[in-house]
């Protein structure tokens, strides 16, 4: 109930391509999810985040698609870029004071 | 934006010693945060939750003797890794969550930049 599955685990993309990485919760009491991106040594960062009431939020090249029914959300990286090469992390928490839970991650390569 | 600090960055230590690892939020107020642990090429698992002025609660397996947290202060937390031995030795990550808006509605998690621990 409180797992979050990711995947692909790995992704290697050519500069200028779409990196896409899926995850699935179970919980439906999760109403917030955020992405994180974290470089080798360095802590999470707050990538982007969308709650069940959009079906998609954009910034920039990043794009969160939700679906509420099927329990998916993506992250779309357009126009990937070398420096995007790092390990991104979904997660999905419910209501104030809780923690948030993590999916595995998915090391992203950007290959020039 | 939101900053949380951890001191040190790393920290190498004998085996039996007590390392201790600061958390602060260095320009917001944190009732509450979160006590990582990550392993080389895995996700954060989540070793407790602090709650400022009252004891931490601890996920399931965490041994709270072993890993003592205070969260004396509204933007500091530490984390006492008690009696350390090799198979402590990993990247230790803390997170402070900050709310604004209306009612405080909006609500923000952000991360320190870990702290690297090698007991030897």
């Amino acid at each position: 109930q409180q797992q979050v599955k990711q995947s692909p685990q790995s992704l290697i993309v050519q500069k200028g391509g779409i990196s896409i990485i899926n995850c699935a919760y179970e919980n439906t009491a999760f109403d917030y999810f955020p992405w994180y991106q974290q470089f080798p040594g360095k802590g999470p960062a707050l990538l982007i985040a969308i709650r069940p009431d959009v079906s998609e939020k954009k910034e920039g090249r990043f794009t969160i698609s939700f679906n509420k029914s099927a329990k998916q959300f993506s992250l779309h990286i357009m126009d990937s870029q070398p420096g995007d090469s790092a390990t991104y992390f979904c997660a999905a928490k419910r209501t104030s004071y809780d923690k948030v839970i993590f999916g595995p991650g998915t090391s992203l390569s950007v290959i020039p | 934006g939101a900053v949380v600090s951890q001191h040190p960055s790393w920290v190498i230590c004998k085996s039996g010693t007590s390392v201790k690892i600061e958390c602060r939020s260095l320009d917001f107020q944190a009732t509450t945060m979160f006590w990582y642990r990550q392993f080389p090429k895995q996700s954060l698992m989540l070793m407790a939750t602090s709650n400022e002025g009252s004891k931490a609660t601890y996920e399931q397996g965490v041994e709270k003797d072993k890993f003592l947290i205070n969260h004396a202060s509204l933007t500091l937390s530490t984390l006492t890794v008690t009696s350390a031995h090799p198979e402590d030795s990993s990247f230790y990550i803390c997170s402070a969550t900050r709310y604004s808006g209306r009612a405080r509605s909006q609500e923000t998690q952000y991360f320190g930049p870990g702290t690297r621990l090698l007991v030897l």
